[in-house]
Parts: C-alpha cells; sequence; structure tokens
C-alpha cells in the first residue's frame, strides 16, 4: 500500500508571497501529476511530470519531480488570490491491474488574502 | 471548448432510496470515472469504464453501486439503497486513453449526494 503525504495541509498567505507545497511517497512512481479543484468544481490537471528532476514550469508554477520519483514539490511564485484552490497530486502507476486510476494525495487547501 | 458535464449539481434523497448521477463525458473519450470527495476528505476513486464494462473497482464500489452506459452519450452511477455516509461529492471523469502515466482525466463539476 502506498503512503501518500502532502504538507502543508493548510496554508493561508498575503497576496504576492511565494509558496511551496510538497507531495511525498515511500513508493517509486513513473509519474506524478498536480491537479488543482476550486470550489464547486471537478479537479483540473495542472502537469504532468515524468522524469526524475524534471522541472516544469507553467507560468508563476514551478513543478519538480525528486530524482527518485518518490516525492514532488509546486513552487507558486508572487501569489495572487485566484490561486486560491485544493492543490491535489495524484502519483501514476504502470504496469499491474491499474487502468488509469488516479490516487490522490489528501491536498494542500491554499488561501491567498488580496 | 469540450466538458464533462453532470446532473443534478444537488440531489437530496432519504436513507435506503435509490439515487442516480448522471455524467455526459467528452463525445469522443473511450474511458469514463466516478470518484467521490466526502466533506473534508480526499477525492478517491470509485470505478473505472471501459469498452461498455468495468474494468476496475475499488472497494467502495460494493454490490450497492452500479454503473451503466444506456447509450452513447451518457454514464451512470446508480446507488441502489442509499446510506447516510454515501453522502459526498460525486466526480465524473473521462480521458481518451489510459496509458496510466500521462493520460489526462477530465473532471466534470460534480453531484453533491446529500443522504437524510
Amino acid at each position: 500500500t502506498q503512503l501518500l503525504e502532502q504538507s502543508p495541509q493548510f496554508l493561508s498567505i498575503q497576496e504576492g508571497e511565494n509558496l511551496t507545497v510538497y507531495c511525498n511517497s515511500s513508493s517509486v512512481f513513473s509519474s506524478l501529476q498536480w491537479y488543482r479543484q476550486e470550489p464547486g468544481e471537478g479537479p483540473v490537471l495542472l502537469v504532468t511530470v515524468v522524469t526524475g528532476g524534471e522541472v516544469k514550469k507553467l507560468k508563476r508554477l514551478t513543478f519538480q519531480f525528486g530524482d527518485a520519483r518518490k516525492d514532488s514539490s509546486l513552487h507558486i511564485t508572487a501569489a495572487q488570490p485566484g490561486d486560491t484552490g485544493l492543490y491535489l497530486c495524484a502519483p501514476r502507476m504502470t504496469g499491474g491491474t491499474s487502468y488509469g486510476k488516479l490516487t490522490f494525495g489528501q491536498g494542500t487547501i491554499l488561501t491567498v488574502h488580496p | 471548448e469540450p466538458e464533462v458535464t453532470q446532473t443534478p449539481s444537488h440531489q437530496v434523497t432519504q436513507m435506503g432510496q435509490e439515487v442516480i448521477l448522471r455524467c455526459v463525458p467528452i463525445s469522443n473519450h473511450l474511458y469514463f470515472y466516478w470518484y467521490r470527495q466526502i466533506l473534508g476528505q480526499k477525492v478517491e476513486f470509485l470505478v473505472s469504464f471501459y469498452n461498455n464494462e468495468i474494468s476496475e473497482k475499488s472497494e467502495i464500489f460494493d454490490d450497492q453501486f452500479s454503473v451503466e452506459r444506456p447509450d452513447g452519450s451518457n454514464f451512470t452511477l446508480k446507488i441502489r439503497s442509499t446510506k447516510l455516509e454515501d453522502s459526498a461529492m460525486y466526480f465524473c471523469a473521462s480521458g481518451q486513453e489510459t496509458s496510466g502515466r500521462t493520460d489526462t482525466q477530465y473532471f466534470g463539476p460534480g453531484t453533491r449526494l446529500t443522504v437524510l
């Protein structure tokens, strides 16, 4: 059973601040996806990281996959109120009997105050 | 832009009643999923569906649950005899592929089910 931990669970910051959220596990993954979920909506895919050590940027968001492919981080620069939401990581596995199901972490609830 | 739609947005039912949650996946997608999110908890996988049959299901998806694709557009989740603990947001998702590595799932806005 994979143990997936996201931290922090809650993050409340002022507009313009930087922040980093983490997704850690004891398992090795073939890839990892980050989703954002806003209140009253379903999760929306932000990025998929595949290679150990990979860094991807999406405007002010920087995603990194750990060298060992067991962890990932999401860094937001100069956060804005529109970044408010629940950030979820979903490690992906290949092989076995997985048919694409997503296993989400608990998520980090980010609130950016104007 | 195509999107997954779900109806109703909110369903209130009495314990023991049957409910059917409806989803219209994106039209050219082949893989369909249901997830649920109990208030304050994480999004949990329920079931995946491909080629008119269940591909995978979780421990949550017991005999009280069933899924169906009755026509070319709808994908439904039925709960036969609802329990209080079934109260949750139910999300439908669809995708074009299931490489398990880089495929994208598109989520609907969810149906909030409240069991009284």
